[in-house]
């Protein structure tokens, strides 16, 4: 596709339940972030995928939360037994690992309400 | 943590002004980007000047890197009402894991027409 996208857009869930927010990072892009963005919050980082390296998931906030990326491009981030702190707009960004360095396309997010 | 602090937290200004938003961060870092977004959703990137750079222009924009300050400014010249938006500045540390960004809490401008 021409850019990143994300799905779902938006996703009310309860207390409690899992959710997964899904990534689809622009063809040929090896690296791959996950990002959130909390209400008054600046971004945090979540994770980072680069090919078939280990992920970097330094940013995970709890084991509640694990992502993976199959074949080296989709993504899926999945929170388990979701907390109202969970609330949340998910951002998916992806780059390339050579070439132009440092510049981030992101997708347009998942906002995801926890109730 | 948060590394880039961005001032001011807000501006507001009329159309045609120029617009000056100011970034300092704690670490030393590979490079420094400005993002836009707007309506609290994906982010644009805006510019990149990496951190043996002094300054970089693009279009109406002009970003300056000070490291030995550890800030960056980010002008907008004749602004317009479409610059409205939050404007996020974000720091690298390099490549690999260090590639991720580390954000500011952004800067919200509103251009009045």
């Amino acid at each position: 596709g021409a850019g990143v996208s994300q799905s779902p857009s938006n996703k009310v869930t309860e207390k409690g339940k899992d959710v997964e927010l899904r990534c689809d990072p622009i063809s040929g892009h090896t690296a791959l972030y996950w990002y959130r963005q909390s209400l008054g919050q600046g971004l945090e980082f979540l994770i980072y995928f680069q090919g078939n390296s280990a992920p970097d998931k330094s940013g995970l906030p709890s084991d509640r939360f694990s992502a993976e990326r199959t074949g080296g491009s989709v993504s899926t981030l999945t929170i388990q037994r979701t907390q109202q702190e969970d609330s949340a707009v998910y951002l998916c960004a992806s780059s390339l690992a050579r070439g132009r360095l440092g510049e981030q396309y992101f997708g347009p997010g998942t906002r995801l309400t926890v109730t | 943590s948060q590394q880039g602090e961005e001032d001011p937290q807000a501006l507001s200004i009329q159309e045609g002004e120029n617009a000056t938003m100011n970034c300092s961060y704690k670490t030393s870092i590979n490079n420094l980007q400005w993002y836009r977004q707007n309506s609290g959703r994906g982010l644009v990137h805006l510019i990149l000047i990496r951190s043996n750079e002094r300054e970089k222009h693009s279009g109406r924009l002009r970003v300056t890197l000070d490291t030995s300050k550890k800030s960056s400014s980010l002008l907008i010249t004749a602004s317009r009402a479409a610059d409205t938006a939050s404007y996020f500045c974000a720091t690298s540390r390099g490549v690999g894991a260090n590639s991720k960004l580390t954000f500011g809490k952004g800067i919200t401008l509103s251009v009045r027409p």
